[in-house]
C-alpha cells in the first residue's frame, strides 16, 4: 500500500534554511504538498508540486522533487521563530480520491 | 467567506457510545473529505463525498459512516465506540473531486474535532 515517510524532527538557528524530506511509496501520487499544523489548528496548505515537475519556488519556500528516488523535500529559507510547527508530506491519488500523509516533521527555530 | 466548520470542536463519549461529528464546507465546494489524526500521526483518510455519493473509502471498520445532505454538509458517524478512536477528526472540502489543479480547487481543512473515548 501507499507509505509516506519523514524524520520526526528537525531543529535550527532563526535566520539558518530548514530542510525537510519525505520519501514515498505511491507512484500513482499525482499531486505531493507540504501542509503546516500548528498546536491545535487544522491543517494549512503550504505548496504543492506535480508529480511531473522537478522543482517549485515560492517565496521562501523551495520543494525538490527526485520522481526516481520518490524522494520530496521542503526548504525554508532565513527561517523564523513563527515556522515553528509539525509539517506533513501528503501525495494525493486522483484515481483513488485520497491523500497519504506521512506523520509529521516537527521543526523547531530557536532564537 | 466562512471556511470549512466543524462542530463540536471537542467531546468526551463512553466506550461503546456512538457519536456525530459534522462538517460545513466551504460554500460552493461539493466534495467533503473526512480524515483521523491520531496524536503524533498524521491524518488518516477515512472517507470522501461528492455530490452526495460516497468516491472513496479508506481502511475504516465498517462502525465508521458519513453523508452527505443537499447542502453539501456532511456526518461522520462512529458505532461502539472504542479507545482507540480517540483523535483528532478533520473535515476537507473542495469544489471537486478528481480536480486537475487539486491545489488551486481549494482543498481546505478545518480545524477539526478534538474526540476523547473514555
Amino acid at each position: 500500500g501507499e507509505d509516506v515517510e519523514q524524520s520526526l524532527f528537525l531543529s535550527v538557528r532563526e535566520g539558518d534554511s530548514s530542510v525537510i524530506n519525505c520519501t514515498y511509496t505511491d507512484s500513482s501520487s499525482t499531486y505531493l504538498y507540504w501542509y503546516k499544523q500548528e498546536p491545535g489548528a487544522g491543517l494549512q496548505l503550504l505548496t504543492y508540486i506535480f508529480s511531473n515537475m522537478d522543482m517549485k519556488q515560492d517565496q521562501r519556500l523551495t520543494v525538490l522533487l527526485n520522481k526516481k528516488d520518490k524522494h520530496l523535500s521542503l526548504r525554508i529559507a532565513d527561517t523564523q521563530t513563527g515556522d515553528s510547527a509539525i509539517y506533513f508530506c501528503a501525495g494525493y491519488n486522483t484515481n483513488a480520491g485520497k491523500s497519504t500523509f506521512g506523520d509529521g516533521t516537527t521543526l523547531t527555530v530557536k532564537p | 467567506d466562512a471556511g470549512v466548520t466543524q462542530s463540536p470542536t471537542h467531546l468526551i463519549k463512553t466506550r461503546g457510545q456512538q457519536v456525530t461529528l459534522r462538517c460545513s464546507p466551504i460554500s460552493g465546494h461539493k466534495s467533503v473529505s473526512w480524515y483521523q489524526q491520531v496524536l503524533g500521526q498524521g491524518p488518516q483518510f477515512i472517507f470522501q463525498y461528492y455530490e452526495k455519493e460516497e468516491r472513496g473509502r479508506g481502511n475504516f471498520p465498517d462502525r465508521f459512516s458519513a453523508r452527505q445532505f443537499p447542502n453539501y454538509s456532511s456526518e461522520l458517524n462512529v458505532n461502539a465506540l472504542l479507545l482507540g478512536d480517540s483523535a483528532l477528526y478533520l473535515c476537507a472540502s473542495s469544489l471537486e473531486t478528481g480536480a486537475p489543479l487539486l491545489a488551486n480547487y481549494g482543498y481546505t481543512f478545518g480545524s477539526g474535532t478534538r474526540l476523547t473515548v473514555v
